[in-house]
């Protein structure tokens, strides 16, 4: 089955700095990368999604970049905000429609 | 709010025991996703429905069932709890299918005693 790995597990950065999440993936018929925004004690969000037709999104100061070759996905956050604290899981949706997780990263942004 | 529904927001029970989860999608959405959250294992997909029929199925336990109904609520019942079955249960829906853009609900917090 499809093995997600996520990196770092925690990551500080200054409020106004860049972060990176990285993620890879083994099952190369994976097609549907979509990344989460969970707060503690809240539901995951979706804040970027991309697929494997596609190598890079933006959406304001998220942006996600995928090598499929590689097979790895990474977010990128610009000019962080305290709001942005939080914990980000990646994603892969294989051709089974099965979803498999990263560990999770928590972010802090320190003001 | 995601606009999808969850009960009951807690839940404590005692090993052994059977219960149920329900979940409302969103007006309109046909798809539905279930998923485990907890501490030692993380965000683990179980199953998904689409318009009533199963559609994938991830690491859900034998002792895990689910079912999508007609007006497209759907209820994961979990039998002959264990400890280790504590855990955050969440509920995804979707517009259709493949690729869609999923809204988490609020989560049903598991306790097993």
């Amino acid at each position: 089955g499809e093995n997600v790995e996520q990196h770092p597990s925690t990551l500080s950065v200054q409020e106004g700095d860049s972060a990176v999440i990285k993620c890879t993936y083994s099952d190369s018929a994976s097609n549907y990368f979509p990344w989460y925004k969970q707060e503690l004690g809240k539901r995951p969000q979706l804040i970027i999604d991309i697929r494997s037709n596609v190598g890079e999104k933006k959406d304001q100061r998220i942006a996600v970049t995928l090598n499929k070759t590689a097979k790895h996905f990474s977010l990128h956050i610009t000019e962080t905000q305290p709001e942005d604290s939080a914990v980000y899981f990646c994603a892969a949706k294989t051709t089974g429609n099965q979803f498999y997780f990263g560990t999770g990263t928590s972010l802090t942004v320190i003001p | 709010d995601s606009g999808v529904t969850q009960t009951p927001k807690h839940l404590i029970t005692a090993t052994g025991q059977r219960v149920t989860l329900r979940c409302s999608p969103r007006s309109g959405d046909l798809s539905v996703y279930w998923y485990q959250q907890s501490l030692d294992q993380g965000l683990q997909f179980l199953i998904q429905y689409y318009n009533g029929e199963e559609r994938a199925k991830g690491n859900i336990l034998e002792r895990f069932s689910a079912q999508q109904f007609p007006d497209l609520h759907s209820e994961l019942n979990l039998s002959s709890l264990e400890l280790g079955d504590s855990a955050l249960y969440f509920c995804a829906s979707s517009a259709r299918d493949f690729l869609e853009t999923q809204y988490f609900g609020p989560g049903t917090r598991l306790l097993v005693l």
